[in-house]
């Protein structure tokens, strides 16, 4: 089945450092990802899409990286800072779910904890 | 918040008592969705809403009803039926439901049981 997942829980880095953390999917008919940041107890924020005809795509501090062939997603954030302690959601864009009706599919969430 | 109210921030239910969430958004968005996250587990749809006057179940309806009367406003009740509502819900809205729509959210409601 489709399922959308995370290989760390909880990454704990340096302020200041890069942050790297990883979302695998299973769906390889999707082509849309997102990542999200949610703060507790607040609702998740948009940080940065990509569609599958990219493989990379870069905003402010973040990066998101596409790799179609092992069907794996990252979101990088450069230069860590404590504002950026949250949890962060990969979700991916079924286009299996009632036509053509836009159903993404959300991964667990990784919390990232950053060390001042 | 995106421009999507989500009120009370918590709530609290009794047994055998329905409640209900409200959503409100200024977007002139015309779809609108609610989700349910628990704690380690992914957001899990409940119900969608592509128009006013329509909504369609997501994959975990039972136990939960909507409304969509207006275009702004898309309230979710919790059942008596529902008999694990302690979780946090999620509304959010996009343009429309086709494809590769990014959803915008509101800031939850903590539903717990008494």
């Amino acid at each position: 089945g489709e399922s959308v997942g995370l290989h760390l829980p909880t990454l704990s880095v340096q302020e200041g450092d890069n942050s790297i953390i990883n979302c695998a999917y299973s769906n390889s008919a999707s082509d849309y990802f997102i990542w999200y940041k949610q703060e507790s107890g607040k609702g998740p924020q948009f940080i940065i899409d990509i569609r599958s005809n990219m493989d990379k795509r870069q905003g402010q501090r973040v990066t998101v990286l596409l790799n179609k062939t092992v069907k794996h997603l990252s979101l990088q954030i450069a230069a860590t800072q404590p504002g950026d302690s949250a949890v962060y959601f990969c979700a991916e864009n079924s286009l299996n779910y009632g036509g053509a009706t836009n159903k993404l599919i959300f991964g667990t969430g990784t919390l990232l904890a950053v060390q001042p | 918040d995106g421009g999507i109210t989500q009120s009370p921030k918590y709530l609290f239910r009794k047994e055998g008592q329905n409640v209900t969430l409200s959503c409100e958004q200024n977007l002139n968005h015309d779809a609108m969705y609610w989700y349910r996250q628990d704690p380690g587990q992914g957001l899990r749809l409940i119900y969608y809403s592509q128009i006013v006057n329509d909504f369609q179940k997501g994959d975990i309806a039972e136990g939960y009803s909507v409304s969509r009367e207006k275009k702004e406003s898309f309230p979710l009740t919790v059942t008596s039926a529902q008999k694990n509502p302690t979780a946090f819900y999620l509304c959010a809205s996009s343009e429309s439901v086709s494809t590769n729509e990014k959803l915008f959210f509101g800031s939850g409601t903590q539903l717990s049981v008494l």
